[in-house]
């Protein structure tokens, strides 16, 4: 079945720092790839996505490519700030079927 | 503008009571899913339907159940409220279409079995 492997928190960085989340997934077909983030207290929105292979999604400077050779789907941003601090929630889908979450990375950003 | 909503936002019970948690969205979705989200075990999916008078049960679906009279509601009912079903329950919706894939989620349900 599909399943999706992101790395354990929780990640502390300073505001500025570069960030990597890893996210590793096993699925069968071809799956959309996603990356929700939760702020404190409140329900989960989607950060970006990708649905095909070598694409890349990106908001807020965020960024995430589609590797299938890897079959990964890192979540990278060049210069973290505060307001940036959450929990990140890689995850993925088939066809129409529910999706299927990592179990979040905690970040906190500090000044 | 469409939007997803849950109540009660928090709630609080006694173990063996019946508890129903509302969940109503305006996207006009034909898929909607309850999860619940708990420390280490990120969301698992509880049920989820694909248009109305459809329900199909997810990882943890033991003790919960749902119906899907119209489109824009699926109430989750906890039959007997237990402690092991203490939790933050959250809500989605998507389009029912395999091209957009994205799932709306709402604002949550925190509950407490005492």
């Amino acid at each position: 079945g599909n399943s999706v492997t992101q790395m354990e928190g929780p990640v502390t960085l300073s505001e500025e720092a570069f960030l990597t989340i890893n996210c590793t997934y096993t699925a069968t077909g071809y799956p959309s790839l996603f990356w929700y983030v939760q702020y404190p207290g409140e329900g989960l929105q989607l950060l970006l996505k990708a649905t095909k292979a070598d694409d890349k999604g990106s908001n807020k400077g965020f960024e995430a490519t589609y590797r299938k050779e890897t079959t990964s789907f890192h979540l990278e941003k060049g210069s973290v700030q505060v307001s940036d601090s959450a929990v990140y929630f890689c995850a993925l889908n088939s066809g129409n079927t529910p999706l299927v979450f990592g179990k979040g990375t905690r970040l906190s950003v500090i000044a | 503008d469409a939007e997803i909503t849950q109540s009660p936002r928090h709630k609080i019970t006694e173990t063996g009571r019946q508890v129903t948690l509302a969940c109503h969205q305006t996207w006009n979705h034909n898929n909607m899913f309850w999860y619940r989200q708990d420390l280490g075990h990120g969301l698992r999916l509880i049920h989820y339907s694909y248009g109305v008078q459809d329900t199909n049960k997810g990882e943890v679906s033991d003790g919960y159940s749902v119906s899907r009279s119209n489109t824009e509601d699926l109430p989750l009912t906890l039959e007997s409220a237990a402690s092991s079903q203490t939790s933050v329950y959250f809500c989605a919706s998507s389009e029912s279409s395999s091209r957009e894939r994205t799932q709306y989620f709402g604002p949550g349900t925190r509950l407490l079995v005492l």
